[in-house]
């Protein structure tokens, strides 16, 4: 039971190039989320998908697109990477959003610099 | 808005001593208040969640209150260890009301490090 995966673990890109995070739960999970985390800001959303076939954007989508692949996985992608996107993402998951009482459970994240 | 603040920043301790972090929410309607621990290059995992009808709540050596006619929780953590030293994140949920809405506002976190 491996829990939240995420890759790459680190990634340096150049402005204006592309990537996609990838990440998967093995939980069964219905609500899959992005964060970015960047020092002195706490961790903000970026997307969620609140099931299968749904997203919405959170607090700072910007600069950011998601897919909902199937249950198990949630991809974010840069499509055009800006210094400002350098930061640590996590992807979560938890069990279903109308438990509110369910807690999040996240992946060790993916440390990304655009230079 | 909902919002939510802790105190202090960051913290200092000797080994062995214990500390206190707080947080105060101004989330509506208030479902529940998660504690979160995050260790330096992890994901953040969940210590404890306190209910609206709970005052205390202890797990191993860490302890969480909540008054809820206050606003406020904390998490006090006694004869602390290196291992504790770590970000500690506080999670308000509010009430679910469906239409997609996530819920759920994070506090910055207080940065404690143990010294030996």
């Amino acid at each position: 039971n491996a829990g939240v995966t995420q890759t790459p673990k680190f990634q340096v890109l150049k402005t204006g190039q592309s990537m996609t995070l990838q990440c998967a739960q093995d939980m069964n999970h219905n609500s899959m989320y992005w964060y970015r985390q960047d020092p002195g800001m706490g961790l903000r959303l970026i997307y969620y998908s609140a099931s299968e076939g749904t997203t919405d954007k959170g607090e700072v989508p910007n600069g950011y697109n998601v897919s909902r692949l199937n249950k198990r996985e949630f991809s974010l992608r840069l499509e055009s990477a800006a210094p400002s996107q350098t930061s640590v993402y996590f992807c979560a998951s938890r069990s279903r959003q109308g438990r509110d009482n369910s807690p999040l459970h996240f992946g060790n994240g993916t440390r990304l610099t655009v230079t | 808005k909902n919002q939510v603040e802790q105190s202090p920043q960051s913290l200092i301790i000797l080994e062995g001593k214990n500390c206190t972090l707080q947080c105060n929410y101004t989330v509506s309607p208030f479902s529940n208040l998660r504690w979160y621990k995050q260790d330096t290059g992890r994901g953040p995992v969940s210590l404890t969640i306190m209910t609206f009808s709970e005052n205390t709540k202890s797990n191993g050596r860490y302890t969480a209150t909540l008054d809820a006619d206050t606003k406020q929780s904390s998490l006090h953590i006694t004869a602390s260890q290196l291992s504790d030293s770590a970000s500690y994140i506080c999670v308000v949920s509010a009430v679910y009301s469906g239409g997609g809405a996530d819920g759920l506002t994070f506090g910055k976190g207080t940065h404690l490090i143990i010294q030996p």
